[in-house]
């Protein structure tokens, strides 16, 4: 069974920042993982999406890593903002169409 | 593109009552939906599957005759919560997955925040 775990739980950094967020998986064999971010009491917005076959997806100020042997992705934020506030979700993905198995999430705060 | 629209976006109901829950694909068939939903300071966790025409598929733990899921049409798939106590109050949130988004991605509802008083 799909295990997701999330490191650290909880952030808290300055503004400008630039900063890591670590997930774990299981399973290596996946279809594909995706960053989420979730504002309190709000749905979820997906941020990057990666295929099995890919290593990194950047978007903006974010770049996310993929190394599927070792079960592991990053999500770098560079400059962080105050706006970044949210949490960050992890989710895999067995196999097409399959449901996610999502992590625990990791909670950044960005002061200002 | 690929939209789902959930509604209600919250909702208070009474305990006892049953409150429905709806996803629309807006601009794709969604052959599948899937359930999801997630308490206090917790991750969100499957409840369902459901496929177009055919009878839902719950986890371990789910109550399927207290979590109804209809998936009639491939546009719209709803779940009802019967009876519903205190504890059922969560964040009730659909995805579906289609090839619009590029790599099969999944596009989520909005959410539903039910609170059972």
């Amino acid at each position: 069974k799909q295990e997701v775990t999330q490191i650290p739980a909880a952030l808290s950094v300055p503004e400008g920042e630039n900063l890591v967020l670590n997930c774990s998986f299981t399973d290596s064999a996946i279809y594909n993982l995706q960053w989420f971010r979730q504002d309190p009491g709000k749905g979820l917005t997906s941020l990057l999406l990666i295929q099995s076959s890919q290593r990194e997806q950047t978007s903006g100020r974010l770049n996310a890593s993929l190394d599927k042997s070792s079960g592991r992705s990053t999500l770098y934020i560079a400059a962080s903002q105050p706006g970044d506030s949210a949490t960050y979700l992890c989710a895999v993905s067995g196999n097409y169409g399959q449901n996610f198995v999502f992590g625990p999430g990791t909670r950044l705060s960005v002061l200002p | 593109g690929a939209v789902v629209s959930q509604h209600p976006s919250w909702v208070i109901c009474k305990s006892g009552t049953s409150v429905k829950i709806e996803c629309r694909s807006l601009d794709f068939q969604a052959t599948t939906m899937f359930w999801y939903r997630q308490f206090p300071k917790q991750s969100l966790m499957l409840m369902a599957t459901s496929n177009e025409g055919s009878k839902a598929t719950y986890e371990q733990g789910v109550e399927k005759d207290k979590f109804l899921i209809n998936h009639a049409s491939l546009t719209l798939s709803t779940l009802t919560v019967t009876s519903a106590h205190p504890e059922d109050s969560s964040f009730y949130i659909c995805s579906a997955s289609t090839a619009k988004i590029i790599g099969y991605g999944y596009t989520f509802g909005s959410g539903t925040r039910l609170t059972v008083v």
